[in-house]
């Protein structure tokens, strides 16, 4: 089973509507998650952190199910400039071992 | 403030030859890694370094060696390029406080080997 597990897409989804992504991770002493972005030919950016009691930061929320060890992100009012592919990251706290990055889930926003 | 920076962003080179690509962090950064991304593969990490002088092997290190001698700098040399190692590589750094700092990417190389 890999390390970090995500649908590549692509999830076409209209302007306005609301999709979600989900990431699945196997090892359960994974202590810190991320969701990063990264546009078509450049470098991924970091979206967000992951906190155990979710989190919100505007239109993107964030939530992490230690018990089914997946997290999520959910998009509201998707805008074209949402279009991107979204990258889910994991680390062990365990002194100093290194980001798991999953392959990333496509999402194009159509007008 | 030019956060991670690397150099050349774009380069062509024949089989068999060697080059270095650069990658500098202004931010005293104490965790920096590389990393290469091809199509259908994600993110793969080649090699990391915890501080100066510490270095250690990612996924994929076999035809790549790396050095740290500065918290600054973290180089990162093909010693004989092959077709295969054809891809976009990216240099990232981060605080290393354990926590699991995010990463800060530089813009990427884009190498492609003939």
């Amino acid at each position: 089973r890999k390390e970090v597990e995500q649908d590549p897409g692509p999830f076409n989804v209209p302007e306005g509507a609301t999709v979600a992504f989900n990431c699945t991770y196997s090892n359960s002493a994974s202590q810190s998650f991320f969701w990063y972005r990264q546009d078509c030919r450049k470098e991924p950016k970091l979206l967000m952190s992951v906190y155990s009691s979710g989190n919100e930061d505007g239109r993107f929320t964030a939530q992490l199910n230690r018990a089914s060890q997946y997290i999520s992100l959910l998009i509201r009012d998707s805008k074209l400039s949402d279009s991107a592919t979204y990258l889910c990251v994991v680390k062990l706290n365990s002194g100093n071992t290194p980001l798991v990055f999953g392959k990333g889930t496509r999402l194009s926003v159509i007008a | 403030n030019a956060g991670v920076t690397q150099t050349p962003k774009f380069q062509v080179l024949k089989t068999g030859q060697s080059m270095t690509l650069q990658c500098a962090q202004d931010m005293n950064h104490e965790y920096m890694s590389w990393y290469r991304q091809d199509p259908g593969m994600g993110l793969r990490l080649i090699h990391y370094s915890v501080g100066a002088g510490i270095t250690d092997q990612g996924e994929v290190p076999n035809g790549y060696n790396v050095s740290r001698s500065t918290t600054e700098d973290f180089p990162l040399r093909l010693l004989s390029a092959a077709p295969s190692q054809t891809s976009v590589y990216f240099c990232a750094s981060s605080e290393n406080r354990g926590q699991g700092q995010p990463q800060h990417f530089g813009d990427g190389t884009r190498l492609s080997i003939l």
